[in-house]
């Protein structure tokens, strides 16, 4: 199996602040990857696909790079409606993985 | 738009059978390039990929779960199904379903739309 590993696990930023969540893949995953934000009580949401295709609907604030085994998630501009645990995936083989979660939270 | 609905018992005893429903609405199960999805969630923790299956049957599981796993799918009815036997505790978790989207263009799938979710707690 692809092991996922997001860090950090948990941050606290301020609103306004510039966030950067990585992901890295135990193996080459070329780009097949994406992110998701899961907010208390609700189903995770497709935020990036593709490591970098913004979700239609989507804010721009939210921005994916990366290829091979590394990858990250930035949050341009951090708002009240952001704080949420995120959630890298591997589609590059099954069985599908994800991240542990990265939770962010309210400094 | 595509919504997805998870139904089944919320309750199951320990060694029996899970069986839940996702039914689909707004869209055909057998349209486009489409697999159906089951992923689960315990309580605080992350996030674990079930299996899958596509519209002809053909399904792809995770291996950590086994032979446990039975996922199956009816057109006729715009749904389809999760059974997970010889239940546990380590069972207790949110069950979603979700869309699989296969993009051919990028060679790759996503999960999107999801369910709600459904608790399903494994307790006698």
């Amino acid at each position: 199996d692809i092991q996922m590993t997001q860090s950090p696990s948990s941050l606290s930023a301020s609103v306004g602040d510039r966030v950067t969540i990585t992901c890295r893949a135990s193996q080459n995953i070329n780009s097949y990857l994406n992110w998701y934000q899961q907010k208390p009580g609700k189903a995770p949401k497709l935020l990036i696909f593709a490591a970098s295709s913004l979700q239609g609907g989507v804010t721009s604030r939210f921005s994916g790079s990366g290829s091979g085994t590394d990858f990250t998630l930035t949050i341009s501009s951090l708002q009240p409606e952001d704080f949420a645990t995120y959630y890298c995936q591997q589609s590059y083989n099954t069985p599908l993985t994800f991240g542990g979660g990265t939770k962010v939270e309210i400094k | 738009q595509v919504q997805l609905q998870e139904s089944g018992p919320g309750l199951v005893n320990p060694s029996q059978t899970l069986s839940l429903t996702c039914t689909v609405s707004g869209g055909s199960i057998r349209s486009g390039f489409y697999y159906w999805s089951w992923i689960r969630q315990p309580a605080g923790k992350g996030l674990e990929w079930i299996g899958r299956v596509y519209s002809s049957g053909s399904t792809n599981y995770n291996p950590a779960l086994g032979s446990r796993v039975t996922i199956s799918i009816d057109t006729s009815k715009n749904r389809f199904s999760l059974k997970l036997t010889s239940v546990t505790a380590a069972d207790t978790a949110v069950y979603f379903c979700a869309r699989d989207q296969w993009d051919t263009v990028r060679a790759t799938t996503w999960f999107d739309p999801w369910g709600q979710g459904t608790l399903v707690t494994v307790s006698s």
